[in-house]
């Protein structure tokens, strides 16, 4: 069975372009995360969807950034215009069920780098 | 703030020498903890939960609510171990997980 893949693995974009990455989680999870680890920061969540609706989105940082999960499968998060903050791993990650006995999937992450 | 803290951003040990991470939190109640783990070149997985209480890999982790700490060990470290090892906390039961910084385990020949 594949796991979460995402894709580019790694991006090099100039400030004020647009980046859109793309995570493709574990058929069947219905929960799909996005995370992102910037330069010498933790791990920090992003936003959550359940299917296609987003459950918690409180971890964007900015309206630069935009997810959707059209169709409750496939993921994309993009980032218009892009920022040299903005550079950093994106990780998406997949679960099936909610609660206790709930394992979360990661993705390889995306590599972003703006300059 | 509610956050968990790794404080050792690197730790350095010889083969066969025990080892422990350390993890504090700063969440009340019961909290949910895990341990994730990125080997060179892989993604981020899952290496053990407190609520499990087992032992995976030879790693342990007691969750010590008197201390808030969440340690992970290991008797007898093993090169394979080297790694970056994640604390994290797991809010709303499957939603949302806030990570600690991080700490990068070198095994010594």
């Amino acid at each position: 069975e594949a796991g979460v893949t995402q894709f580019p693995s790694h991006s090099v974009i100039e400030k004020g372009q647009t980046v859109t990455l793309r995570c493709d989680p574990i058929s069947g999870h219905d929960n799909l995360y996005w995370y992102r680890r910037v330069m010498g920061k933790e791990i920090k969540f992003l936003l959550h969807f359940v299917k296609e609706s987003k459950q918690d989105e409180s971890g964007m940082p900015n309206n630069r950034f935009l997810a959707e999960r059209t169709g409750g499968t496939y993921s994309t998060l993009k980032v218009q215009p892009a920022e040299l903050e903005d550079s950093g791993v994106y990780f998406c990650a997949s679960s099936q069920v909610l609660g206790n006995g709930n394992t979360i999937y990661f993705g390889e992450g995306s590599w972003l780098t703006v300059v | 703030a509610q956050r968990v803290t790794q404080p050792e951003k690197l730790l350095s040990v010889f083969k066969g020498a025990p080892v422990e991470l350390k993890c504090n939190y700063s969440y009340s109640g019961s909290p949910e903890l895990f341990w994730y783990v990125q080997y060179s070149r892989q993604r981020l997985q899952l290496l053990l939960r407190h609520i499990s209480r087992e032992s995976i890999k030879g790693f342990t982790a007691d969750l010590n609510k008197g201390e808030t700490s969440f340690h992970l060990k290991k008797p007898f470290a093993q090169e394979e171990d080297s790694a970056m090892y994640y604390c994290a906390h797991e809010h709303n039961a499957g939603n949302m997980l806030t990570f600690g910084g991080g700490t990068r385990l070198m095994v010594k020949p």
